[in-house]
């Protein structure tokens, strides 16, 4: 299994400018959650879908970012404008049980977003 | 609004003693906790769990501790290894709710 692929690792941008993330979560998970890390809040949870769904988006910080989940295999997390205090890395993970059931999430490598 | 806390950014400890990485809670509904580890370049990947109805629970080297009446949680592990330089994350949630992660700590293991 290759487990949860996100793309791309490394992306640095120009303020201002639209970004696109991208994931696939393990073949057969119904859960996909996207995560920001930060030195002074650690991994906060942004939106979560359940069956391409978006179930809590409440964790997503203002309308500048959106989430999208056209089908089972793939996301998309896109801010627009990018702004410098958005530079952080971004998780995506899949689960095959909701967060009720306390299973664990299974991470991709993240992607660090550098914006300038 | 931190509902998790991990205090300390960094711990170093010398190969073979034992690593205590701490962590607090501010929400007394949380009733399961998890610790997950980070290598650098890599996602966080589970380590060990733990429900609100047990005190203790061991996994080989790893052992996490929970003292409800404190909102505290500990992960021991014993003896350190090299391999266990990471970054560690300690997650809690309630019933029907999200995870909440701390901010981590760092772990180095010196030889």
């Amino acid at each position: 299994d290759a487990g949860v692929i996100q793309s791309p690792r490394h992306e640095v941008t120009e303020m201002g400018q639209e970004v696109t993330l991208r994931c696939k979560p393990i073949s057969g998970h119904d859960y996909l959650f996207w995560y920001r890390q930060t030195m002074m809040r650690g991994l906060e949870l942004l939106i979560y879908f359940n069956n391409n769904v978006p179930i809590d988006d409440s964790g997503m910080p203002e309308d500048r970012f959106s989430a999208k989940m056209p089908n089972a295999s793939f996301s998309t997390l896109k801010i627009q404008p990018s702004e410098p205090r958005d530079s952080a890395v971004y998780f995506c993970a899949s689960s095959s049980t909701g967060l009720a059931v306390y299973n664990e999430q299974f991470f991709g490598p993240g992607t660090r977003l550098t914006v300038l | 609004d931190q509902q998790v806390k991990q205090n300390s950014p960094s711990l170093s400890v010398q190969e073979g003693r034992i690593s205590i990485l701490n962590c607090d809670y501010t929400n007394s509904m949380f009733d399961y906790f998890l610790w997950y580890k980070k290598y650098p370049a890599e996602g966080p990947t589970f380590l060990i769990s733990i429900s609100s109805i047990k005190d203790k629970n061991e996994d080989g080297r790893f052992t996490v501790f929970l003292n409800k009446s404190a909102k505290h949680l500990s992960l021991h592990i014993v003896p350190s290894q090299p391999g266990d330089s990471a970054v560690y994350f300690c997650a809690a949630s309630a019933i029907g709710n999200q995870f909440y992660f701390g901010t981590g700590t760092s772990l180095t293991v010196i030889p």
